[in-house]
């Protein structure tokens, strides 16, 4: 099976923009779609980013998501940063047996 | 639109058999290509996804937790339905209840979650 690495935090201004990265640690990355959760303090996940890099009706179009095959990792970014992005954002993906795997997440913190 | 509720016990002991319900509305949990999964998070960390049930009935869970895990659908009521055996302290997290629409998917919409506490 495989692991999917996130940076536990990132931080960044208003108005900035910031990625956040997601690894695979073996296989390949486009094997299957990776998806973007977001979940705020207190709350349920909610969906920013599904098949890389496709964005669910609803989602500001300042978040964007991509892979590459070269580093095997995903990415979330999101531009014109706002103080309401501040929060935990997981990346997931599927194995061969199309088990769920989650990365560690990342707290995104805007100040 | 369709939205999903966990219920169960927010305390169990350990070593019994966590049980806990999600029920669906707005839709139809038999529909075909769903997928309908359960997800924890204990407190303060990150997410792990326990299983999945499709709609015919055939199920997926995380090679961790197999050997304890049981998910299973009621149609007649809209619900699906997770059993966790043998707890202990280190299953207290939040279970949240999820769709996925297709195999292979991404989760929407999620449930709002519900707390279970192992202790006794």
């Amino acid at each position: 099976n495989f692991m999917l690495t996130q940076p536990h935090s990132v931080s960044e201004s208003p108005g900035k923009t910031v990625t956040i990265s997601c690894t695979r640690s073996s296989g390949s990355i486009a094997s299957n779609y990776v998806q973007w959760y977001q979940q705020r303090p207190g709350s349920s996940p909610t969906t920013v980013i599904y098949e890389d890099d496709r964005r669910p009706s609803g989602v500001p179009d300042r978040f964007s998501g991509s892979i590459d095959s070269s580093s095997n990792s995903a990415s979330l970014t999101i531009s014109g940063l706002k103080t309401e992005d501040e929060a935990d954002y997981y990346c997931q993906s599927y194995d061969s047996s199309s088990h769920v795997v989650f990365g560690g997440g990342t707290k995104l913190t805007v100040l | 639109q369709v939205q999903l509720q966990e219920s169960g016990p927010g305390l169990v002991k350990p070593s019994q058999t966590l049980s806990l319900t999600c029920t669906v509305s707005g839709g139809s949990i038999s529909s075909g290509t769903y997928y309908w999964n359960w997800i924890r998070q204990h407190p303060g960390k990150g997410l792990e996804w326990i299983g999945s049930i499709y709609y015919s009935g055939s199920t997926y869970y995380n090679p961790s937790l197999k050997s304890r895990v049981t998910i299973s659908l009621d149609t007649s009521k809209n619900q699906f339905s997770l059993k966790l055996s043998s707890v202990t302290a280190a299953d207290t997290a939040v279970y949240y209840c999820a769709r996925v629409l297709r195999n292979l998917g991404w989760f929407d919409p999620w449930g709002q979650g519900t707390l279970v506490t192992v202790s006794s």
